[in-house]
C-alpha cells in the first residue's frame, strides 16, 4: 500500500528563521499533497497543497515544494513566529481516490 | 458555517462498555472520514462514507467497531466491547466528496478506556 516519510520528528527553529520539513511518497500514482497543521487540542487543518502539474506553490510565508522524480516533497516555512509552533503532517492521494496517507508527522517548536 | 461537531469531546469509560462518537460533518459536504490517532500509530483512517455509503473500512481494527451514517448530516463510530488499548482521539473529518479537495477535520474525542 500506499507509505508516506516524513522528516524530521522534531524541529526546533528560532523565531524568524527558517523551517523545511520533507516527506517521501512511494506511490508514482500520486499525484495529491497537502500539508496539515495540528495545534494542541485541536484537529488537523489543512494550510496548503499542491497537485502533481505544479512544481511549487507558495501562500504569504508557507511554501510546498514537488519533486515527482524523486518522489519527494516539502514545505518551507520561512519568518517563523511563535504561533508557527505545531504538529505538521504531510499526505499524499492518488487521482480518484479520496482517502489520504498522512505521514508520522512533525512536531516544530519556534524558539523565541 | 460551524464546521464538523464532534461529540462527546471526552469520553471515559471502563473495559468491556460500549461507546458511541458521534458526528456532524459540513452541510453539503459528500464524504466523511473517521481517523484514530495514538502517538504510536500516528493518524490511520478507520473508515469513510460518500453518499452515506461505506466506501472503505479496510482501516477499521476488528468487529467490535462499527460505523454507520443513516443521513448525510450524522455519523457514529461504535466501539462494543472496548478494551484500553482504544484509548485515542477519535476525529471524523468531511469533504465535498472528490479527490483532491480538503478534509475538514472535527476537534476530536479524547477517549480513555480504563
Amino acid at each position: 500500500g500506499e507509505n508516506v516519510e516524513q522528516h524530521p520528528s522534531t524541529l526546533s527553529v528560532q523565531e524568524g528563521d527558517s523551517a523545511v520539513i520533507k516527506c517521501t511518497y512511494s506511490d508514482s500514482a500520486s499525484n495529491y499533497f497537502p500539508w496539515y497543521k495540528q495545534e494542541l487540542g485541536k484537529g488537523p487543518q489543512l494550510i496548503i497543497d499542491i497537485r502533481s502539474n505544479v512544481g511549487e506553490k507558495k501562500d504569504q510565508r508557507i511554501a510546498v515544494t514537488l519533486n515527482k522524480t524523486a518522489k519527494h516533497f516539502s514545505l518551507h516555512i520561512t519568518e517563523t513566529q511563535p504561533e508557527d509552533s505545531a504538529v505538521y503532517f504531510c499526505a499524499e492521494s492518488n487521482f480518484g481516490n479520496e482517502k489520504l496517507t498522512f505521514g508520522t508527522g512533525t512536531r516544530l517548536t519556534i524558539i523565541p | 458555517d460551524a464546521g464538523v461537531i464532534q461529540s462527546p469531546r471526552h469520553e471515559v469509560t471502563e473495559m468491556g462498555q460500549e461507546v458511541t462518537l458521534r458526528c456532524k460533518p459540513i452541510s453539503g459536504h459528500n464524504s466523511l472520514f473517521w481517523y484514530r490517532q495514538t502517538m504510536m500509530r500516528g493518524l490511520e483512517l478507520l473508515i469513510y462514507f460518500n453518499n452515506n455509503v461505506p466506501i472503505d473500512d479496510s482501516g477499521m481494527p476488528e468487529d467490535r467497531f462499527s460505523a454507520k451514517m443513516p443521513n448525510a448530516s450524522f455519523s457514529t463510530l461504535k466501539i462494543q466491547p472496548s478494551e484500553p488499548r482504544d484509548s485515542a482521539v477519535y476525529f471524523c473529518a468531511s469533504s465535498l466528496g472528490l479527490s483532491g479537495t480538503t478534509q475538514y477535520f472535527g476537534p476530536g474525542t479524547r477517549l480513555t478506556v480504563l
